[in-house]
């Protein structure tokens, strides 16, 4: 496709229920970013895959967090037992390779009430 | 521990200021470094980069970056602000080790007075 694309774009969920964020990055890019955007906060880094594989998971708050890309394209973010403070932006980014410029997504607003 | 700081978190000018966001980070080996900005309702793009060579890079609707290895720093400029350039600023490095990955700043809010 032409760019990054999320879905869905905002998700309301109830405290305690689980949610899942889609990643589709551009055709051709191997590595996949998540950051969480916060209000008032930077980009805090989640997770990045490497075509299907993840090397650095460090940036994921808690177990409650996981994430998972498949034929090195599509990538999913599941987030178990919502709490209120995990209420964010949550962006996506491709790039072709590892040292290239990311292509965000626009983001996936989730509100956790 | 490896992070980027951006110190200025809000920054008022008026147009025909001059510009400079601050970006130092902190990790000793090899970098590459990245300002991103996002302009109210779009998505985070790339404004420019450094990953070699002359370390005064330009990008974009006239920015500029120079890189400081001594500083470890690699702060934006621009001579001249316009309105269109009130936007969220953001800057990332690449630290290369065994697990390579792209961090950001804490972002600076540039607000341009008309």
């Amino acid at each position: 496709g032409a760019g990054v694309s999320q879905s869905p774009s905002n998700k309301v969920t109830e405290k305690g229920k689980d949610v899942e964020l889609r990643c589709d990055p551009i055709s051709g890019h191997t590595a996949l970013y998540w950051y969480r955007q916060s209000l008032g906060q930077g980009l805090e880094f989640l997770i990045y895959f490497q075509g299907n594989s993840a090397p650095d998971k460090s940036g994921l708050p808690s177990d409650r967090f996981s994430a998972e890309r498949t034929g090195g394209s599509v990538s999913t973010l599941t987030i178990q037992r919502t709490q209120q403070e995990d209420s964010a932006v949550y962006l996506c980014a491709s790039s072709l390779a590892t040292d290239s410029p990311l292509h965000f997504g626009n983001g996936t607003r989730l509100t956790v009430t | 521990a490896q992070s980027v700081s951006q110190h200025n978190h809000h920054v008022i000018l008026s147009e025909a200021a001059s510009l400079e966001l601050g970006c130092n980070y902190s990790y000793g080996g090899t970098v590459n470094l990245f300002w991103y900005v996002q302009y109210p309702g779009q998505h985070l793009q790339l404004l420019l980069k450094y990953f070699s060579g002359d370390p005064l890079v330009k990008g974009i609707k006239g920015f500029e970056a120079e890189f400081i290895k001594s500083k470890f720093s690699f702060n934006l400029r621009k001579p001249s602000v316009q309105w269109s350039d009130t936007a969220e600023y953001f800057c990332a490095v690449i630290l290369y080790s065994s697990a390579s990955k792209i961090i950001f700043g804490s972002g600076t809010r540039l607000s341009i007075r008309p």
